[in-house]
């Protein structure tokens, strides 16, 4: 069985601040692991994956995120916050090697301040 | 369609009503789930399809909740004799193949009330 933690429900940064979404994830076989941007009425959209290979992943927007097995980690990071930032985050986890079914977190709403 | 298009995009039912949810997924796709997302919660896994097999349907909550995908691109999820713990955002997802770690596109989702 798969499982995704995201401690906290809010972050509030300040505009051209670091934002970092700590995702933590449980897994019995090799992960393939998600970040997920939900704006306001709007569905997922997908920030970045890690399937396999380099750890460090880069996406739209700015983000990264870097895959820490040692950890069982995959936070997602940006260097500079901007208002258009301001949005709920999910982690999402699947098996390798099964079909493409998410198990998600519970989400992180982002909060920008000017 | 370019994306995922979901109908309606929001529906009030009254307790016990049935109501039918549809998907229209990304000319193409093969792949194709439904997720529920409670309010304040990441969504949850419903059901997937890989053309018309529904090949994995763990995720329905109860014997109410049916899906199908009789042609292989729109699905529908109906909802049987509605009740007020149904009300959530029904989000459809589509993906090119089945295997694991394919992008998967979501649609808006269809916000349900039962009141």
């Amino acid at each position: 069985a798969q499982s995704v933690t995201q401690l906290g429900s809010h972050v509030s940064v300040s505009e051209g601040a670091l934002v970092l979404l700590r995702c933590n994830y449980s897994s019995s076989v090799p992960p393939y692991l998600f970040w997920y941007v939900q704006y306001p009425n709007q569905g997922l959209q997908l920030l970045l994956k890690y399937t396999t290979g380099a750890t460090l992943v880069k996406g739209i927007n700015g983000f990264e995120a870097e895959f820490k097995k040692s950890e069982t980690s995959f936070h997602l990071t940006k260097p500079s916050a901007h208002m258009s930032d301001a949005a709920e985050y999910f982690c999402a986890v699947s098996e390798a090697g099964a079909n493409s079914k998410l198990t998600f977190g519970k989400g992180i709403t982002l909060s920008v301040r000017p | 369609g370019a994306g995922v298009s979901q109908s309606p995009r929001y529906k009030v039912a009254k307790r016990g009503q049935d109501v039918a949810l549809r998907c229209d997924p990304i000319s193409g796709h093969v792949s194709l789930f439904w997720y529920q997302q409670a309010l304040g919660q990441g969504p949850e896994f419903l059901t997937y399809f890989q053309n018309e097999a529904q090949l994995d349907k763990s995720g329905l909550p109860s014997d109410r909740f049916f899906a199908e995908r009789p042609e292989g691109s729109v699905s529908t999820l109906k909802i049987q004799r509605t009740q007020q713990e149904d009300s959530a955002v029904y989000l459809c997802a589509s993906s090119q193949v089945g295997f694991s770690g394919n992008t998967i596109y979501f649609g808006e989702g269809s916000w349900l009330t039962v009141v």
